[in-house]
């Protein structure tokens, strides 16, 4: 089964510093790769994915995530950190379900992302 | 533009009483989920569906219930409930496919006492 690592649970930076969150996964093949963010008693949206071509993935408010195959890392970041970016980041990866061919995201444990004014 | 759509949004449950989360989307999206959330353990999958008819165990669906009649709804019943199932569960749907994006609902925070 594929796995994913997020090192550091919490990670506070300064307003207007570069923020970097931290992915590593495991798997087998080719993976996909996701970040979602979860705002305050919301649910989760996508951030970002890669999936094939180029590594260099852009996402939404000025994400951004490289895939790096030989360091099996995916991670995160953002020039610089805006108050609106405080919120919990989850990295996934697809794993394919044994039954119908589908497949589903394995989540890491997120990390929480805290902006000190 | 509702997404995913998701209720109760809160609940408190007495042990042993059992309870149906209501899921339902209108995008259309074959694919379903059900996950719960507890902290500093991410998203575990319970139960997710492939279709209408289709369903099948995710990681830790012992406790639940699924069924899909429609391909618009996905509900998750507890039965027997237990402190263990105190959790946030969010439902999910997607279009299909290894890179597809999945649209979550705003959670149910369930709290068993």
């Amino acid at each position: 089964a594929q796995s994913v690592t997020q090192l550091g649970s919490h990670v506070s930076v300064s307003e207007g510093a570069l923020v970097l969150l931290r992915c590593n996964y495991s798997s087998s093949v080719p993976p996909y790769l996701f970040w979602y963010v979860q705002y305050p008693n919301q649910g989760l949206q996508l951030l970002l994915k890669y999936t094939t071509g180029a590594t260099l993935v852009k996402g939404i408010n000025g994400f951004e995530a490289e895939f790096k195959k030989s360091e099996t890392s995916f991670h995160l970041t953002k020039p610089s950190a805006h108050m609106s970016d405080a919120a919990e980041y989850f990295c996934a990866v697809s794993e394919l379900l044994a039954n119908f061919g589908n497949e589903k995201l394995t989540f890491g444990t997120g990390t929480r992302l805290t902006i000190i004014p | 533009n509702a997404g995913v759509t998701q209720t109760p949004k809160f609940r408190i449950l007495k042990i042993g009483q059992s309870m149906t989360l209501q899921c339902t989307q209108d995008m259309n999206h074959n694919y379903m989920y059900w996950y719960r959330q507890d902290p500093g353990m991410g998203l575990k999958l319970i139960y997710y569906s492939v279709g209408a008819g289709i369903t099948d165990k995710g990681e830790v669906p012992n406790g639940y219930n699924v069924s899909r009649s429609t391909t618009e709804d996905f509900p998750l019943r507890l039965e027997l409930a237990a402190p263990s199932q105190t959790s946030v569960y969010f439902c999910a749907s997607s279009y299909g496919g290894s890179n597809t994006e999945a649209f979550f609902g705003q959670g149910t925070r369930l709290t068993v006492v």
